[in-house]
């Protein structure tokens, strides 16, 4: 069965330091990994992907996540963090072959000034 | 710009009323979903469709049905709403990953806040 885990419920970092949100994931198949942000009241937005190729992905507002096969993880990295990233940051997986995609249950990230 | 909308932001039901809410997507996605959002427990799966008029059933289905008459409309029914209904509700859009298509990522719309007294 497919499964996320997001362990941290919040996470707290200095304007200017970069940034880790982490997700583990289990499938059985090969995963597809996704990123979304949501910001109060609103629904999610598309960050990033990883479906195949480079372990490392880039996606929007400068944000990348690094897939690591042996590690099952897919971790969320900004070098520099910024107080508009403040937000919660969830993590979704799809096994290859199916059409569901099962999220995490959300990190909430705060960047303070 | 793909576009999801929601036919109400917010929402204020009574226990064993009908509840519709409407989903409507403008870029042809073949697969459409409904997911409630509740704090700690992340986006839960209600139902899901592939097609017009194909549905299947989510993790959490018990108390709700869809409807998918055109492809870019998906409806969500709550028969006789309950208190346990007030939630967040997200309707999402993709295209079908299972058609080889790369770009499969879900698009959101906005969001319903429904609350049942």
């Amino acid at each position: 069965a497919q499964s996320v885990a997001q362990p941290e419920d919040q996470v707290n970092v200095a304007e200017g330091n970069p940034l880790t949100v982490k997700c583990t994931y289990s499938v059985s198949g090969n995963p597809y990994l996704f990123w979304y942000v949501q910001y109060p009241n609103r629904g999610l937005q598309f960050l990033l992907k990883y479906i195949t190729g480079d372990n490392l992905v880039k996606g929007s507002y400068g944000f990348e996540a690094e897939f690591n096969k042996s590690q099952t993880s897919f971790h969320l990295k900004k070098p520099s963090a910024l107080v508009s990233d403040s937000a919660l940051y969830f993590c979704a997986v799809r096994d290859s072959g199916t059409y569901k995609y099962i999220f995490g249950t959300g990190t909430r990230l705060k960047v303070l000034a | 710009d793909v576009k999801v909308t929601q036919s109400s932001r917010y929402l204020v039901k009574r226990t064993g009323e009908k509840v519709f809410l409407e989903c409507v997507q403008d870029m042809d996605h073949e697969n459409m979903f409904w997911y409630r959002q509740d704090p700690g427990l992340g986006l839960r799966l209600i139902y899901f469709s592939y097609d017009v008029k194909m549905k299947e059933k989510g993790d959490i289905p018990e108390g709700y049905s869809v409807s998918r008459e055109k492809k870019e409309r998906f409806s969500l029914i709550l028969e006789s709403a309950s208190t346990n209904q007030t939630s967040m509700y997200l309707c999402a859009s993709s295209l079908d990953p299972l058609a080889g298509r790369k770009n499969n990522e879900q698009f959101f719309g906005p969001g319903t806040r429904l609350t049942v007294l």
